[in-house]
């Protein structure tokens, strides 16, 4: 089936730094790319829909000047949690469609 | 709006015990269904699928039954395996929804010997 990774798997940085996740598809192309976020024994909370060439759609509550994504190509897509503070805290989960969702393994970040 | 209600977990039970857990839903029309399986330090993966009424979704020995007159798809195997320790999660696609899964909140399973 189709592969979706992410980079890294786990980060952790100081509160006011920015991070930035990546989300690739290794053998097919993805216009389409969606962001989840997942908090400890909570579901999955889509946080916006990446399409290549333009730009993303965000849930209602996600603020998108501090959740900036870019889907630079066809098998790119890339999260970047702004000025991040201890509330930010979260796994973070990219899929992307090909006749089918398939979920990349998560970046679980860690703000101190 | 469109949710999914799972039972809570952790469920504990012992290898070549029945499994059940249950998933209701709330949404419009005829949404498709979906259960999908997160093992340790992995990635989501579909489990299986109903896209209508009555339709049944089986794999690995797990099976769900689309009932649209109690709005559910209860996941279930007859005999687990140590194997199956994951957390799983129902979800769905809104009738003409495109794309978006909207996800219950997960059941931890544990299988023990």
């Amino acid at each position: 089936g189709a592969v979706v990774s992410q980079h890294p798997s786990r980060v952790i940085c100081k509160s006011g730094t920015s991070v930035k996740i990546e989300c690739r598809s290794l053998d097919f192309q993805a216009t389409t790319m969606f962001w989840y976020r997942q908090f400890p024994k909570q579901s999955l909370m889509l946080m916006a829909t990446s399409n290549e060439g333009s730009k993303a759609t965000y849930e209602q509550g996600v603020e998108k000047d501090k959740f900036l994504i870019n889907h630079a190509s066809l098998t790119l897509s890339t999260l970047t949690v702004t000025s991040a503070h201890p509330e930010d805290s979260s796994f973070y989960i990219c899929s992307a469609r090909e006749r089918g969702t398939f979920f990349g393994p998560g970046t679980r970040l860690t703000v101190l | 709006g469109d949710s999914v209600t799972q039972m809570e977990g952790p469920v504990t039970l012992s290898e070549e015990a029945f499994l059940t857990i249950n998933c209701t839903y709330t949404a419009t029309g005829y949404p498709s269904l979906f259960w999908y399986v997160q093992y340790p330090g992995e990635g989501l993966q579909l489990l299986l699928k109903a896209t209508k009424a009555d339709d049944k979704g089986s794999n690995k020995g797990f099976e769900a039954t689309y009932r649209k007159e109690t709005t559910s798809f209860h996941l279930e195997k007859g005999s687990v395996q140590v194997s199956d320790s994951a957390v799983y999660f129902c979800a769905l696609i809104p009738t003409g929804g495109g794309n978006k899964l909207t996800f219950g909140t997960g059941t931890q399973l544990k299988v023990e010997l």
